[in-house]
């Protein structure tokens, strides 16, 4: 079946540090890839997307790229602020299940410190 | 923004009760929502898709009699965990699908901790 790796947090980074959070899977055929972000209090939020390998997923200075060579979608910032703290899920769609079933990684809980 | 709330946000209640939560899309009709359910420590499972109008389809392993749900309307999903025990405490979690969203479209509810004592 489908499953999502991503790294284990606290991720605890001071601020202008760059960021990285790890994001490997393994699906059959070609899976839609997703990063989401939960602020505290929050409902998880669609952070950024790739749809098909070697696409790159941006937003808000995040960006990731879908890596079917290494079955991987690592999420990148070059340059963390305090408010980027949140918790980060990393997740694919199966396209067989008619792009319904999001199939989510643990959670990565970022604090990005002063 | 689109935004899902749900209610309420933290509930305990006594083993063999039944809770009933709520999801609603405030500002648009979901022609489809998901409840998934989240263990410390790990990922969001998804329990079950509904269609307003129609019967909710299980994952394997979810008891449909336990965790029965309704989508009565195109705003609003419940959950209702009958005859709750400890083990099922845990967060759960409703998305909702626009019904002018694509496929990969869901937003999210804030959660709801359900601790059964």
């Amino acid at each position: 079946g489908n499953s999502v790796t991503q790294m284990e947090g606290p991720v605890t980074l001071s601020e202008e540090a760059f960021l990285t959070i790890n994001c490997t899977y393994t699906a059959t055929g070609y899976p839609s890839l997703f990063w989401y972000v939960q602020y505290p209090g929050e409902g998880l939020q669609l952070l950024l997307k790739a749809t098909k390998a070697d696409d790159k997923g941006s937003n808000k200075g995040f960006e990731a790229t879908y890596r079917k060579e290494t079955t991987s979608f690592h999420l990148e910032k070059g340059s963390v602020q305090v408010s980027d703290s949140a918790v980060y899920f990393c997740a694919l769609s199966d396209q067989m299940g008619g792009g319904n079933k999001l199939t989510f990684g643990t959670g990565t809980q970022l604090k990005v410190e002063l | 923004g689109a935004v899902v709330s749900q209610h309420p946000s933290w509930v305990i209640c006594k083993s063999g009760t039944s809770v009933k939560i709520e999801c609603r899309s405030l500002d648009f009709q979901a022609t489809t929502m998901f409840w998934y359910r989240q263990f410390p420590k790990q990922s969001l499972m998804l329990m079950a898709t509904s269609n307003e109008g129609s019967k909710a389809t299980y994952e394997q392993g979810v008891e449909k009699d336990k965790f029965l749900i309704n989508h009565a309307s195109l705003t609003l999903s419940t959950l209702t965990v009958t005859s709750a025990h400890p083990e099922d405490s845990s967060f759960y979690i409703c998305s909702a699908r626009p019904h002018s969203g694509g496929i990969h479209t869901q937003y999210f509810g804030p959660g709801t901790r359900l601790t059964v004592l």
